[in-house]
């Protein structure tokens, strides 16, 4: 296991449209958190995943975002009807449970919505 | 509402000498406390961190410091190197939500 991975690495959509992205986690790891990046700025929680059960959503995120994650492997985030402020890094990390909060990220997926 | 807050944009440092990045938190809930550090088309990778009970954490050139009455952590690399230079972040625990700071761009002139 290689790390963290995250499909498609970019993304360009026109206004409108639906995109759907997928992160692959660390395979024992139980933890899963969606993170959006845009230009300038760090990372911004999203969601985040305890095994396939999605524990805690930010309040920034509208009813338009989707997150999954069945049977607690792999996890997919949808947009729908994308807006040009959706444009963003969107960035996905694992980790195990405990005292020990190590996230690990992956290579995030560049959205450009057009 | 930014509770983490990394106020230098930018910083440059000699090889071999001291880099310090700093960062300030509002929330004094925030429990454990990280760094990590980014290059270009690459995710952010962990590098150090320190729980709230302590005040210093040491691993190899990384140091980080944590101040709770003044809400202020900060990054101690020593000697810095070429290889150092990247964004890092800090960022900051509260229950299940990780609060990230906006970044402090690293250079390390050979």
């Amino acid at each position: 296991d290689t790390g963290v991975s995250q499909n498609p690495r970019h993304k360009i959509t026109k206004r409108g449209q639906n995109v759907t992205f997928r992160c692959d986690p660390i395979s024992e790891h139980n933890r899963l958190y969606w993170y959006r990046q845009t230009l300038g700025q760090g990372p911004e929680f999203l969601t985040y995943f305890q095994n396939e059960a999605q524990l805690e959503k930010s309040r920034l995120l509208s009813d338009r975002f989707s997150a999954e994650r069945p049977k607690g492997s792999f996890s997919t985030l949808e947009i729908q009807r994308t807006e040009q402020g959706d444009s963003a890094m969107y960035l996905c990390a694992s980790s195990l449970s405990g005292p020990l909060y190590e996230q690990y990220f992956g290579p995030g997926t560049r959205l450009t919505v057009t | 509402d930014q509770q983490v807050k990394q106020n230098s944009p930018s910083l440059s440092v000699q090889e071999g000498r001291i880099s310090i990045l700093n960062c300030d938190y509002t929330n004094s809930m925030f429990d454990y406390f990280l760094w990590y550090k980014k290059y270009p088309a690459e995710g952010p990778t962990f590098l150090i961190s320190i729980s709230s009970i302590k005040d210093k954490n040491e691993d190899g050139r990384f140091t980080v410091f944590l101040n709770k009455s003044a809400k202020h952590l900060s990054l101690h690399i020593v000697p810095s190197q070429p290889g150092d230079s990247a964004v890092y972040f800090c960022a900051a625990l509260f229950g299940n939500q990780f609060y990230f700071g906006t970044g402090t761009s690293l250079t390390v002139i050979p």
